[in-house]
């Protein structure tokens, strides 16, 4: 099995429709970090996530960590059309008290947003 | 303005050919990355190299090499003993202890 299992696979909304995608790890983690994609380019980080129980906000998306910090969403209100992409989270695996320096990432979740 | 370049955009290679992928960055980070993109599996890590000349295998290192005599440079050589060349392959960039990686636009290698 995965060792980050992101949630949907895929997602089509209308317009103006709230979302969550959610992103679970089997080990702790050091640091969750949230990307997004356009299809065919590189990625564009979005936000990292460090402390349990830690939420940061980005214009109308929202992510959070669990207290546990096994378990990340991204939720995002009000969707529009450019936020359609790929949104894919990667995860610092917790070493021990420091980092690997490398992220593991989910299979990403496809969003589609119909006008 | 900085950033880093992936070169070229698209390759065409005939099987049994190595072939180099270019990735230069003129940020200033320690740390780069080579990760590899497939249809429903996300970004798979090929190698990274968190200081010049070293560099560490990621999960899916067979088939691939890399060289990082230049804090700018890390090439992938994508060799003939990789059994499925054919995917996007996506360079990166960090400065350690912070993983917000910059990433580069990406290579679509084709192996025919």
């Amino acid at each position: 099995s995965q060792e980050l299992e992101q949630s949907p696979q895929s997602l089509i909304v209308q317009e103006g429709k709230n979302l969550t995608i959610n992103c679970t790890s089997s080990k702790t983690l050091y640091g969750l970090y949230w990307y997004k994609q356009k299809y065919g380019e590189g990625l564009i980080f979005l936000m990292m996530l460090q402390k349990g129980g830690e939420e940061k906000s980005h214009e109308k998306i929202t992510a959070k960590l669990d207290e546990k910090k096994q378990q990340s969403s991204l939720h995002i209100t009000a969707s529009q059309p450019s936020h359609a992409g790929i949104y894919l989270c990667g995860a610092d695996i917790y070493a021990g008290g420091t980092s690997y320096g490398k992220l593991t990432f989910g299979q990403g979740t496809i969003l589609t947003v119909h006008p | 303005d900085g950033g880093i370049t992936q070169s070229p955009k698209y390759l065409f290679r005939k099987e049994g050919q190595n072939v180099t992928l270019s990735c230069e960055q003129n940020l200033n980070h320690d740390a780069m990355y080579w990760y590899r993109q497939d249809p429903g599996q996300g970004l798979r890590l090929i190698y990274y190299s968190q200081i010049v000349n070293d560099f560490q295998k990621g999960d899916i290192a067979e088939g691939y090499s890399v060289s990082r005599e230049k804090k700018e440079s890390f090439p992938l050589t994508v060799t003939s003993a990789q059994k499925n060349p054919t995917a996007f392959y996506l360079c990166a960039s960090s400065n350690t202890g912070f993983l917000g990686y910059t990433f580069g636009s990406g290579t679509r290698l084709t192996v025919v």
